[in-house]
């Protein structure tokens, strides 16, 4: 059962234009979502987060937005440049009374490329 | 800056090998995971620990077991290594509730 699921595999921007990424998950209990950037033959690296008491968080180029009613979060990235070109995965952790409050539960990945 | 330190970028094993992943954090956090990444899978979780000598199953952790002598060290171990354990191997680690740090991966070929 994936929890957290990122629909869209691949997704191909031109450089300067804005990039959306979506992500949508099923479990309610989930309060914090955070967001992944990773290279190839690299480990992911943090990019950025947000509470479930919040909407909408920002940093420099990159933004995330989320619809707690819909369960749907989504990154956005103005303007996109080559080096965003990655797999961007997000992930979601439960609220601190789950067990194990700080394991991440993460979606299948969107590969970003943008192009010159 | 965190780090987390994994011992091989790259390894080939053969099939029935026992195959030790180690890995390594200098920021004395309590919490380590291991991870496999696989192409349409995403990251999913094996094994964490969230003290020494304490461990617990995660989504996939059949084949896998896992060993945390030290609080800075957490072991992946494949008792009898099969092809469909050739996988992208991430650990990280993390204290209470704050942003996951991931070392740079194991790209296991089980042949």
């Amino acid at each position: 059962d994936q929890q957290v699921k990122q629909n869209s595999p691949s997704l191909s921007v031109q450089e300067g234009r804005i990039s959306i990424l979506n992500c949508d998950y099923t479990n309610s209990m989930f309060d914090y979502f955070l967001w992944y950037k990773k290279y190839p033959a690299e480990g992911p690296t943090f990019l950025i987060s947000i509470s479930s008491i919040k909407d909408k968080n920002e940093d420099g180029r990159f933004t995330v937005f989320l619809n707690k009613s819909a369960k749907h979060l989504s990154l956005h990235i103005v303007p996109s440049q080559p080096g965003d070109s990655a797999v961007y995965f997000c992930a979601a952790r439960g609220d601190r009374y789950t067990g194990t409050a700080s394991k991440l539960t993460f979606g299948t990945g969107t590969r970003l490329q943008v192009t010159l | 800056d965190v780090k987390v330190t994994q011992s091989s970028r790259y390894l080939v094993k053969r099939t029935g090998e026992k195959v030790f992943l180690e890995c390594v954090q200098d920021m004395d956090h309590e919490n380590m995971f291991w991870y496999r990444q696989d192409p349409g899978l995403g990251l999913r979780l094996i094994y964490f620990s969230y003290d020494v000598k304490m461990k617990e199953k995660g989504d996939i952790p059949e084949g896998y077991s896992v060993s945390r002598e030290k609080k800075e060290r957490f072991s992946l171990i494949l008792e009898s290594a099969s092809t469909n354990q050739t996988s992208m191997y991430l650990c990280a680690s993390v204290s209470g509730r704050e942003k996951l740090f991931f070392g740079s991966g194991t790209q296991l070929s089980v042949l």
